[in-house]
């Protein structure tokens, strides 16, 4: 079955430590994309990509850093410089890069990994 | 001004109701507009999307926009209790916004 596979489900982050969330996709997308929920306040935008090689900031990017080696797999890493790393992350990918964040086909989301402070 | 604003809800009704789930937009030269539907901790499912010219059909879901308004909609007629989710409205602008989603529980 074709899908966005994100591992793992739930992580624990200690004070000072840097930890990495998995993204996997085998839709064959170019774009990927990953986004933080938090009650109240909707899906924020923290980094895109839209080609391998090649990734972009997102509205709130700060403490955090992507990488995209492969087109299948797009990591997130959350940094000890993240002061609020709490929250619900969900990646998502799209068939056809446009301009900016944006693509002319709708994302397709993984189940989310959350992410909470020890 | 947030792109896209949506009701949080909560919103419970009968089954069997018609149900209406609505965002209101800020910028009208959106491309197109989706509605996703999360069940609790898991990702969004894309439900539809359609353009910001027309409205858009499927079974029991219709999506409409009201561009003089700036109003999206999503319809769920003869809802089911397997509706119960929170529902998110979409638009795209240069990047995707999201509504904050609408809780809704279907009671049997």
């Amino acid at each position: 079955d074709g899908g966005i596979t994100q591992s793992p489900k739930y992580l624990f982050r200690k004070e000072g430590q840097n930890v990495t969330l998995s993204c996997e996709q085998n839709l064959n997308h170019d774009a990927m994309y990953w986004y933080r929920q938090d009650p109240g306040q909707g899906l924020r935008l923290i980094y895109y990509s839209q080609i391998v090689n090649d990734f972009q900031k997102g509205d709130i990017a700060e403490g955090y850093s992507v990488s995209r080696e492969k087109k299948e797999s797009f990591p997130l890493t959350v940094t000890s410089a993240q002061k609020n790393p709490t929250a619900f992350y969900l990646c998502a990918s799209s068939t056809h890069p446009g301009q900016g964040a944006g693509s002319n086909q709708p994302q397709h989301f993984g189940d989310g990994t959350r992410l909470s402070i020890l | 001004q947030k792109e896209v604003e949506q009701d949080p809800g909560p919103l419970s009704v009968p089954e069997g109701a018609i149900v209406s789930l609505n965002c209101t937009y800020s910028n009208s030269a959106f491309q197109y507009f989706m509605w996703y539907r999360q069940y609790s901790r898991k990702g969004p499912e894309l439900l539809m999307y359609t353009y910001s010219s027309g409205n858009k059909e499927d079974g029991r879901f219709t999506a409409q926009v009201d561009k003089s308004s700036k109003y999206i909609s999503l319809f769920i007629r003869d809802s089911q209790p397997s509706d119960s989710a929170t529902y998110l409205c979409a638009i795209l602008i240069n990047q995707f916004y999201f509504g904050t989603g609408t809780s809704l529980t279907v009671i049997p």
